[in-house]
């Protein structure tokens, strides 16, 4: 039941460079997407969300863009710090607040 | 003000013994959803709990089940346990049903099915 594809799986960059991870869904009666952020030994952490009235929200240096005719949306986090290094997960929600969560990408920054 | 918080943290169990997980929600909240997490997969999500009624279910068997209790607190129950089973257990709350913005995960329960 992969609703939410996430690509890629895994992503390296530099300290100071831009990451970018993005996902596709299949339900249109999806109406909230968030990303979340995971550390090993953690639960999830919401990030940054967005809901389809608008095509991009910015938090600090997190940016997501949302495509809703092509039904996709992407994170970008600009100027990636080391603390940044954890797993990431999209997400989509119904308006019941059913969840489905995107496979993840690991995202190494270095320094 | 405490978060969602889960018990026990670790737990290992032999194949066909049943289990049982423990979650209290965030102060405030009264809707919780149980998520199982395989190890390098996103959370995969079981159901959901809001007046002390499951509200929706995603694709588990009815080896899986739960209870919320009057003080939103929660049960997931496991029974005949499978290998496959071995995962992180997550419960996460919400102030109400709908509220698709707020939703606190705890840190877990990892269940290792031997």
């Amino acid at each position: 039941q992969q609703q939410v594809k996430q690509s890629p799986q895994s992503l390296i960059v530099q300290k100071g460079g831009i990451s970018i991870i993005n996902c596709a869904y299949e339900n249109t009666a999806f109406d909230y997407f968030p990303w979340y952020q995971q550390f090993p030994g953690k639960g999830p952490a919401l990030l940054i969300a967005i809901r389809p009235d608008v095509s991009e929200k910015k938090e600090g240096r997190f940016t997501i863009s949302f495509n809703k005719s092509a039904k996709q949306f992407s994170l970008h986090i600009m100027d990636s710090q080391p603390g940044d290094s954890a797993t990431y997960f999209c997400a989509a929600s119904n308006p019941n607040n059913d969840m489905r969560f995107g496979a993840g990408t690991r995202l190494t920054v270095k320094p | 003000d405490a978060g969602v918080t889960q018990s026990p943290t670790h737990l290992i169990k032999t194949r066909g013994q049943q289990v049982t997980l423990r979650c209290s929600p965030k102060s405030g909240h009264d809707t919780v959803s149980w998520y199982q997490q395989a190890l390098g997969q996103g959370p995969q999500f079981i159901f959901q709990y809001y007046e002390e009624e499951e509200r929706q279910r995603g694709n588990f068997p009815d080896r899986f089940s739960g209870h919320q209790f009057p003080n939103y607190s929660s049960e997931l129950n496991v029974n005949a346990l499978l290998l496959g089973d071995s995962a992180l257990y997550l419960c996460a709350s919400s102030p109400l049903r709908g509220a698709q913005e707020t939703q606190y995960f705890g840190p877990g329960t990892r269940l290792l099915v031997l």
